[in-house]
């Protein structure tokens, strides 16, 4: 299958403070990312979804100023967790969908995030 | 929107023996229907997907069976070893690049 790789895998911050990911496609171009976030023993839980080049679309409750996502690139998208608080710990997920992938949705590896 | 429910929630088998895990979705318009498996501390891994032009998907030890009048999908997984063990997802969406909706994952126990 495609890859899809995630930087960093794991990060701890202060509250206050703002962290950005990266979600990179390997050896596809990604016309469609989508952003998840997982919460111990619970499903996945959409974020938003982005085109390359679009704005992001947000999921009902997202909020879109603290969650800043931008795909500027068929093989990378960012994720930025703005003003972080201990309430935004959790693991973060991206996946990936192209033509390359078979229009399927491969996902990243994922990034732990603990706000202290 | 679309609704996908899993069960069971927990599954524990006898190594060697089969395990099923069924889900049901609400939206008539999905036709892409995937399944992740998801080791502690990973991403999804996907492992068989199966589009609505056909009713029954195999590959080696797992299988995927899809009745899109009762709008419901199930994975079997047969001779289950122990590196079966992982929580496991069922999704369904409109494929493309379209959204998934997640089940609530089962976690499977292979018993040794």
């Amino acid at each position: 299958g495609a890859v899809v790789s995630q930087h960093p895998s794991r990060v701890i911050c202060k509250s206050g403070t703002s962290v950005k990911i990266e979600c990179r496609s390997l050896d596809f171009q990604a016309t469609t990312m989508f952003w998840y976030r997982q919460f111990p023993k619970q499903s996945l839980m959409l974020m938003a979804t982005s085109n390359e080049g679009s704005k992001a679309t947000y999921e009902q409750g997202v909020e879109k100023d603290k969650f800043l996502i931008n795909h500027a690139s068929l093989t990378l998208s960012t994720l930025t967790v703005t003003s972080a608080h201990p309430e935004d710990s959790s693991f973060y997920i991206c996946s990936a969908t192209g033509q390359g992938a078979g229009n399927e949705q491969f996902f990243g590896p994922g990034t732990r995030l603990t706000v202290l | 929107g679309e609704n996908v429910e899993q069960h069971p929630s927990t599954l524990s088998v006898q190594e060697g023996d089969s395990a099923v895990i069924k889900c049901t979705y609400s939206d008539s318009a999905s036709n892409y229907f995937p399944w992740y498996k998801q080791e502690l501390g990973k991403g999804p891994q996907l492992i068989i997907d199966i589009r609505s032009n056909v009713g029954e998907k195999k590959d080696q030890r797992i299988a995927v069976t899809l009745n899109k009048t009762a709008k419901h999908f199930s994975l079997h997984i047969t001779e289950t070893q122990p590196e079966d063990s992982a929580v496991y997802f069922c999704a369904a969406g409109r494929g493309g690049n379209e959204k998934l909706t997640f089940g609530t994952g089962t976690r499977l126990t292979i018993i040794p």
